[in-house]
């Protein structure tokens, strides 16, 4: 079975640029999950999606913004880039259901580096 | 608000040594705690996940346990190799909510010396 795959890899964007990121969860998969990771702030929590809504959203300004289609594909985008967004963008894809328990396991992509110049 | 610290923030051990990778988290109304490692430039990898209602999790040469009275969990790796050599981090869905929002620890790095 595929991984959880993120598109692109690699970006570069000047600052006040918009940025659109992909991230295609393992099949059958339902919950996705965004996470920004910096060296200074470590991992945090952008928003997740599941079913195409977002059921939960981090401490992030308006800037960052998220969708998810009925193929559970989803999207972020980050407008109005500063150099703070320099990041390596995560995605996380679970089975997820109500009753709990190993299919709570998050598995990740290998990430998506952003450089803001 | 839920807060996870990882101790310590480095480690570098001789191949073939036990070592203990230790997690704290403030809330103790925990819905589920997970282990992951990150090699560098990397994605992370799923360990282990530990529900609210376990103790302990194995698998192979680890084994993580939560005690959520104590805000605790702990990493376990038996006999380390070279190819343990990663950044662990803990991380815990926080209370009842159901969601997939998993606050994170800053990370242990580990070097397993040949």
């Amino acid at each position: 079975k595929a991984g959880v795959t993120q598109t692109p890899r690699y970006l570069i964007k000047t600052r006040g640029q918009q940025v659109t990121l992909s991230c295609s969860p393992i099949s059958g998969h339902r919950s996705v999950s965004w996470y920004q990771q910096t060296p200074g702030q470590g991992l945090q929590f952008l928003f997740e999606y599941f079913s195409e809504t977002q059921r939960n959203k981090g401490n992030f300004p308006g800037r960052f913004s998220g969708r998810q289609f009925s193929n559970s594909r989803s999207e972020m985008n980050v407008s109005t880039l500063e150099l703070g967004d320099s990041a390596l963008y995560l995605c996380a894809s679970s089975l997820y259901s109500l009753a709990g328990g190993p299919t709570d396991t998050q598995y990740f992509g290998p990430g998506t580096r952003l450089t803001v110049l | 608000k839920q807060e996870v610290t990882q101790i310590p923030a480095a480690l570098s051990v001789p191949e073939g040594e036990n070592l203990v990778l230790n997690c704290s988290f403030t809330d103790s109304a925990i819905y589920n705690l997970q282990w992951f490692r990150q090699d560098p430039g990397k994605g992370l990898t799923s360990l282990l996940l530990i529900q609210s209602s376990q103790r302990e999790q194995t698998s192979g040469r680890l084994n993580a346990s939560l005690d959520k009275s104590s805000g605790r969990s702990t990493l376990y790796i038996a006999a380390s190799q070279p190819g343990d050599s990663a950044t662990y981090l803990c991380a815990g869905a926080p209370g009842n909510n159901y969601g997939q929002n998993f606050v994170f620890g800053p990370g242990t790095r580990l070097s397993v010396l040949p």
